[in-house]
């Protein structure tokens, strides 16, 4: 079964400054999609970025990179100029493709505190 | 607006008492599915349904049931509710043609409390 950690359960950083969160993830397969979510105290969940696991090039969106390391299994979200609307709870999530269900396996999350 | 609704948005109710949460959503997506989140644990699915009538068990579905009658709507049912399922539950959906690859598409979540 695909597992999915969060080994962080709180992080915080100065406004402005740079934080990397973790995710590493279990699995045998070779196709697959992970993602990270953010979910503020509105409890929306929002798509922060995602990356195809046949992609070398690490994705980013705007101020939201990752570090993908297929053979490690790791995959980091880094916030670069960190704002107070950063601050949520985030989730690193896989997909199985072509799995059948391709459900979403979710860590267990890390709670991020922006400090002004 | 393409987006998942879900209703209601909280609910307090008493061990035993069927409760339906509602799910529907408006972009003619095949793929739904019921998670639950829980402090320390994640995000965890109940129950998926890859079209219509078609539903299945995800990880933890003791004590839930779905019904998939039309592509739209994927009602979640706690014919008897116990205070372990007091939880914050999210409807998700995705169309089959991308299933997973763009992640889902979440409703905002219910909270629910079992006294």
């Amino acid at each position: 079964a695909q597992t999915v950690t969060q080994s962080q359960p709180e992080m915080s950083v100065q406004e402005a400054e740079t934080v990397t969160l973790s995710c590493t993830y279990d699995t045998s397969e070779s196709d697959y999609y992970l993602f990270w979510y953010k979910q503020p105290p509105s409890r929306q969940m929002i798509l922060v970025i995602r990356q195809e696991a046949y992609k070398q090039q690490n994705a980013t969106e705007n101020r939201f990179s990752v570090n993908f390391q297929k053979a490690a299994k790791s995959f980091s979200l880094k916030i670069s100029d960190s704002q107070l609307g950063d601050a949520a709870m985030y989730f690193c999530a896989y997909v199985l493709l072509f799995g059948g269900n391709e459900k979403l396996t979710f860590g267990t999350g890390t709670r991020l505190t922006i400090i002004p | 607006e393409a987006q998942v609704t879900q209703n209601p948005r909280y609910l307090i109710t008493v061990t035993g008492k069927k409760l339906t949460v509602t799910c529907s959503q408006n972009m003619n997506h095949e793929y739904m599915s019921w998670y639950r989140q829980d402090p320390g644990l994640g995000l965890r699915q109940i129950y998926y349904s890859m079209n219509v009538e078609v539903t299945d068990k995800g990880d933890v579905p003791e004590g839930y049931k779905v019904s998939r009658k039309e592509k739209r709507n994927f009602p979640l049912i706690l014919e008897s509710p116990s205070p372990n399922q007091t939880s914050l539950y999210f409807c998700a959906s995705s169309p089959r043609s991308a299933l997973g690859s763009y992640g889902y598409t979440f409703g905002s979540g219910t909270r629910l409390t079992v006294v």
